[in-house]
């Protein structure tokens, strides 16, 4: 089965640093998006994650943990307008498919 | 086209019709994915095609549901007898699977549907 697990909401300050989890189980791996969304917009690409390790963007960094199913999205130095939900996405190769699947996404706040 | 554009943006019809919504990818990309979204959820995978070819669509929820894209390039998604439960918005995304791509996947803005 595939079942993509992240916390529903977060709070933090403008600022500072926080970090949302992930942890999958999919069929077939092959890829780990995060994807950023704002109330009432579309999807947009964030970062990509296929080998363990860390990968860093500017003021965000992705993390994966293949064997353990695992993953994190680090934002560092908040900003108002990073207010949105953070989704991860697996790519599964299971079968003869190639789909992408999302989680529920987490809800992050930024508060003054 | 230079983004993915979905129409139309906003659908209201009455429980029982039927309803087609339309995605035109971004043109050189060959994969197209079609998702439903529900508020405060994350996108909920309905179908994927390659080209013409649909290699999966054990997302759609029933046999009411149906997605074509004969030519490659435009797909549509019909609901047939359209319930209240489909509300909901719909999301079409496209991407490359050209070589060094990460396959990441270009959303349009959605259909907005509303069964009454």
């Amino acid at each position: 089965g595939q079942n993509i697990d992240q916390p529903t909401e977060m709070t933090a300050t403008e600022g500072a640093i926080v970090q949302i989890n992930c942890t999958y189980q999919t069929s077939g791996f092959n890829g780990l998006f995060w994807y950023q969304q704002h109330a009432g917009e579309a999807p947009t690409f964030l970062s990509y994650n296929v080998l363990d390790g860390l990968e860093e963007k500017g003021r965000f960094s992705s993390f994966l943990s293949r064997s353990k199913g695992y993953s994190y999205l680090l934002l560092k130095e908040l900003q108002m307008k990073d207010s949105a939900s953070y989704l991860c996405a697996v790519r599964d190769l299971g079968g003869a498919t190639n789909k992408l699947i999302f989680g529920t996404g987490t809800l992050l706040a930024v508060q003054p | 086209g230079a983004g993915v554009s979905q129409s139309p943006r906003y659908k209201v019809t009455k429980r029982g019709q039927d309803v087609t919504l339309r995605c035109d990818p971004i043109s050189s990309h060959a994969t197209l994915y079609w998702y439903q979204q529900a508020l405060g959820q994350g996108p909920e995978f309905l179908t994927y095609f390659n080209y013409e070819a649909q290699p999966d669509k054990s997302g759609l929820p029933s046999d009411r549901f149906s997605a074509e894209r004969p030519e490659g390039s435009i797909s549509t998604l019909t609901i047939q007898r359209t319930e209240q439960r489909d509300s909901a918005m719909y999301r079409c995304a496209s991407s490359s699977t050209r070589g060094g791509n990460t396959g990441e996947l270009f959303f349009g803005e959605g259909s907005r549907l509303t069964v009454l």
